[in-house]
């Protein structure tokens, strides 16, 4: 069964703006990933926080994670057209050598 | 970073024929693999976890002997689809988990049974 499960919305911003997405989850978790997916292609990893962090940058990226919430969310800061695209979280958790991904969020950004 | 392999990257077969889907790891080897599956617009279903040399894992509701999985090296591992129907058609997506447990997926395959 998924675990990671994000708010099932389409995200669509004018370039330069922030674009956040959430995700939530149902167990307890070794840590949480971020991953973009362009149309039709595999997927390229953003960003891993471990449920001990409770923030980590990446470039652009900023990502939170709320373990007694059980959520996380990715900010995207400015936005470019080349973000376009969907976005997952999965979570690996303890002792579950698997990846459950949510449902995704598709972000379009209109140059 | 490490590169993960799939071939084909589309495929249309007919309906009853088998189709086997290769998933390598270029630079790295990989003692688990996963094997997902992933429908228009939605998110990636795993389907399998395939260990090197033993029976892969499968999923609740993933029909073993559907799909196939064999991973007979520490750098390849491959997919059968046998007797696809086209309610098989789908996105099947590998990826490959390295020696400090970082997984790296694959470009994907795009299955098209008619």
């Amino acid at each position: 069964s998924q675990q990671g499960e994000e708010d099932p919305q389409a995200l669509s911003i004018q370039e330069g703006e922030n674009a956040t997405m959430n995700c939530s989850y149902k167990t307890s978790i070794n840590n949480l990933q971020w991953y973009r997916q362009n149309s039709g292609r595999g997927l390229v990893h953003l960003i891993l926080i471990r449920s001990n962090e409770r923030e980590k940058h990446s470039g652009r990226l900023r990502v939170t994670l709320d373990t007694s919430k059980k959520s996380s969310s990715l900010l995207i800061t400015a936005s470019r057209a080349a973000d376009t695209a969907s976005y997952f979280c999965a979570t690996d958790s303890y002792g579950n050598n698997r990846l459950a991904f949510g449902k995704g969020n598709q972000v379009v950004v209109i140059p | 970073g490490a590169v993960v392999s799939q071939h084909p990257s589309r495929v249309i077969c007919k309906s009853g024929t088998s189709v086997k889907i290769e998933c390598r790891s270029l630079d790295f080897q990989a003692t688990t693999m996963f094997w997902y599956r992933q429908f228009p617009k939605k998110s990636l279903m795993l389907m399998a976890t395939s260990n090197e040399g033993s029976k892969a894992t499968y999923e609740q509701g993933v029909e073993k002997d559907k799909f196939l999985i064999n991973h007979a090296s520490l750098t390849l591992s491959t997919l059968t689809v046998t007797s696809a129907h086209p309610e098989d058609s789908s996105f099947y997506i590998c990826s490959a988990r390295d020696g400090r447990g970082r997984q790296y997926f694959g470009p994907g395959t795009r299955l098209t049974v008619t």
